[in-house]
């Protein structure tokens, strides 16, 4: 079975700081990947997708992936308190019917 | 607006009752997803369908079964062999064109009381 592997957390971080999450998986096949973010109670929603190797940035989010090394990672800088939240890694299978496999998330706390 | 709707919020199931959630879409979406998260837990998937007529079991599939008769429809039953379904269910869809991955619905809470 392909698995997406996270640290659960919690990862606390003050605010103002770059929080940093992290996030491996098991399909070599795999080509697109994303991060979720799921405040406690509602569905997940969609902030970063990455595809390419290397860095992807969309305002104070960096996604960075190493498929090489099967690593995915999403950086956040000066992170705010409204950025508190459970942040799910998930990785498209490769094959072919277009499923996802979710990581269980890592739960970040940012301190004021 | 286009977007996924699950209906009810909340739902109760008395021991040995089956009960149907709901999930319809306005967005044309031709493949939509089931998946289950339990507290501190990613999302683990049930059944998927990626047209009209088809679907396939997910990783969990056993106590649960599916229908798609119509592209904007994909309700799930738990019937009362899922022995323990208290959970929250999250309905997705994904269109075919699209990188951005799955547009999800807000979401069922089932508990059994």
């Amino acid at each position: 079975q392909k698995e997406v592997e996270q640290n659960s957390g919690p990862l606390s971080v003050p605010e103002g700081a770059i929080a940093s999450l992290n996030c491996t998986y098991s399909d070599r096949g795999s080509q697109s990947f994303f991060w979720y973010r799921q405040y406690s109670g509602k569905s997940p929603e969609l902030i970063m997708f990455i595809y390419s190797n290397g860095d992807k940035e969309d305002g104070r989010f960096t996604a960075q992936l190493n498929k090489a090394s099967q690593y995915v990672s999403l950086l956040i800088r000066d992170s705010q308190p409204s950025d508190s939240a459970t942040y799910l890694c998930a990785v498209l299978d490769s094959g072919g019917y277009q499923k996802v496999t979710f990581g269980t998330g890592t739960k970040l706390q940012v301190i004021p | 607006d286009g977007g996924i709707t699950q209906s009810p919020k909340y739902l109760f199931r008395k021991e040995g009752q089956n009960v149907t959630l709901s999930c319809e879409q306005n967005l044309n979406h031709d493949a939509m997803y089931w998946y289950r998260q339990d507290p501190g837990q990613g999302l683990r998937l049930i059944y998927y369908s990626q047209i009209v007529n088809d679907f396939q079991k997910g990783d969990i599939a056993e106590g649960y079964s599916v229908s798609r008769e119509k592209k904007e429809s994909f309700p799930l039953t738990v019937t009362s062999a899922q022995k323990n379904p208290t959970a929250f269910y999250l309905c997705a869809s994904w269109d075919r064109g699209m990188v951005e991955g799955y547009t999800f619905g807000s979401g069922t809470r089932l508990t059994v009381v």
